[in-house]
């Protein structure tokens, strides 16, 4: 039974490009839900994704736009990177939007330079 | 900002002592849960409290929810060098789950 699987795992960018994340949710997940984890602090929420819609936002910028696809797999794409979007970007998959557990994927470390 | 504090940021103890980190919410949570984060790894899922003065138990772990559903505590007893990571607790407001910045945990041998 796969888990939550992210790529790429590391990356680097330089500040103005642009950037495309890839998350597969654990096998009958249907919700899928993006953090920003800054070094030595604790995930900061997104937004969330089911039945290919944005459901719920954080406090990020237009810059920060997600899509996700029929299969529950989901993309975050970050615009115009900043040197303070350097971060780890986390995936977690949970059944429907209810109270359930979040499993999380391992991440993928973006550097912009 | 942050809305669910927790504290404290850093603790260091000798491996047999205790530890124990708190979190709170400045509104009522619907729930809160609890994750630990190895070093270099990512959040894994330790635990759910709902109820209003819920107590869990998971081995040498003791979860609390308070009753006003606004406060939480993990409480390790006897800590083991298993126990290294960095502790969140995440409260749930409506369909958001908003993490605390975590307590870092450290044993010294």
């Amino acid at each position: 039974d796969a888990g939550v699987t992210q790529s790429p795992t590391h990356l680097i960018k330089t500040r103005g490009q642009q950037v495309t994340l890839r998350c597969s949710p654990k096998s009958g997940h249907d919700t899928v839900s993006w953090y920003q984890q800054a070094l030595g602090q604790g995930p900061q929420f997104i937004f969330q994704y089911y039945e290919e819609e944005e459901r719920q936002r954080g406090n990020f910028p237009d810059r920060f736009s997600g899509h996700q696809f029929p299969n529950y797999s989901s993309e975050l794409n970050v615009n115009a990177l900043l040197l303070g979007d350097s971060a780890l970007y986390l995936c977690a998959s949970s059944l429907g939007q209810g109270d359930g557990e979040l499993f999380f994927g391992e991440g993928s470390r973006l550097t912009v330079l | 900002g942050q809305q669910v504090m927790q504290i404290p940021q850093y603790q260091h103890v000798q491996e047999g002592e205790d530890f124990t980190t708190y979190c709170n919410s400045s509104t009522t949570l619907s729930n809160i849960q609890w994750y630990k984060q190895r070093p270099g790894g990512h959040p894994v899922f330790l635990i759910q409290l709902v109820k209003s003065g819920e107590v869990k138990k998971q081995k040498r772990l003791t979860f609390q929810f308070g009753e006003a559903k606004k406060n939480s505590s993990l409480h390790i007893t006897a800590t083991q060098t298993t126990d290294v990571g960095t502790y969140f607790c995440a409260g749930r407001r409506g369909d958001k789950i908003i993490f605390g910045k975590g307590t870092r945990l450290h044993i010294l041998p």
